[in-house]
């Protein structure tokens, strides 16, 4: 099956600096990529949708200088975190799809728990 | 944009019992229907989806229904056991996917 993969699975950082999170698919091309962040015991929530090659789109609210996402190649889409605050704090998850009109499934990432002290 | 909601937001039955979550979806242009399980602190996996030129699609314990015209779609499952017990959450899709807000469901052995 379609196998995405995210790294890291957990990152402690101080406030102020920036954070990285790599999202993979293994085993497929992705053509677009979704991030989304969750709060506890919550839903989750789009930040954005990235296309290979082109710029993200942004859900309302999410701020773009803040969520930086590069979906580089058909395989790799990166989100970072910059200027991190505690209030960044989250578990944030990304999907790929290869995409269609018709609709595809989603395969997530394990996800990354962020925790900024 | 699309919107989704889900009803209820949690749910307790008695193994052995079933379950039905319900989800309306408001874009009419959606046309695809996933429904994810996800346990504690993991990734969400999905169990079951339908299309929308399908009514209803059934594997094995799991069911989904869906009607168009009133845009709504609902998860079934029959004899519930305790493993079953997770956050099911639905989602609607055309080129980008919404999920509801998710209910919670315990299984009592």
């Amino acid at each position: 099956g379609a196998v995405v993969s995210q790294h890291p699975s957990w990152v402690i950082c101080k406030s102020g600096t920036s954070v990285k999170i790599e999202c993979r698919s293994l085993d497929f091309q992705a053509t677009t990529m979704f991030w989304y962040r969750q709060f506890p015991k919550q839903s989750l929530m789009l930040m954005a949708t990235s296309n290979e090659g082109s710029k993200a789109t942004y859900e309302q609210g999410v701020e773009k200088d803040k969520f930086l996402i590069n979906h580089a190649s058909l395989t790799l889409s990166t989100l970072t975190v910059t200027s991190a605050h505690p209030e960044d704090s989250s578990f944030y998850i990304c999907s790929a799809t290869a995409g269609n009109n018709w609709g595809s499934p989603l395969h997530f990432g394990n996800g990354t728990r962020l925790t900024v002290t | 944009g699309e919107n989704v909601e889900q009803h209820p937001s949690t749910l307790s039955v008695q193994e052995g019992d079933s379950a039905v979550i319900k989800c309306t979806y408001s874009d009419s242009a959606s046309n695809y229907f996933p429904w994810y399980k996800q346990e504690l602190g993991k990734r969400p996996q999905l169990i079951i989806d339908i299309r929308s030129n399908v009514g209803e699609k059934k594997d094995q314990r799991i069911a989904v229904t869906l009607n168009k015209t009133a845009k709504h779609f609902s998860l079934h499952i029959t004899e519930t056991q305790p493993e079953d017990s997770a956050v099911y959450f639905c989602a609607a899709s055309m080129n980008d996917m919404r999920f509801g807000a998710g209910t919670r469901l315990t299984v009592k052995p």
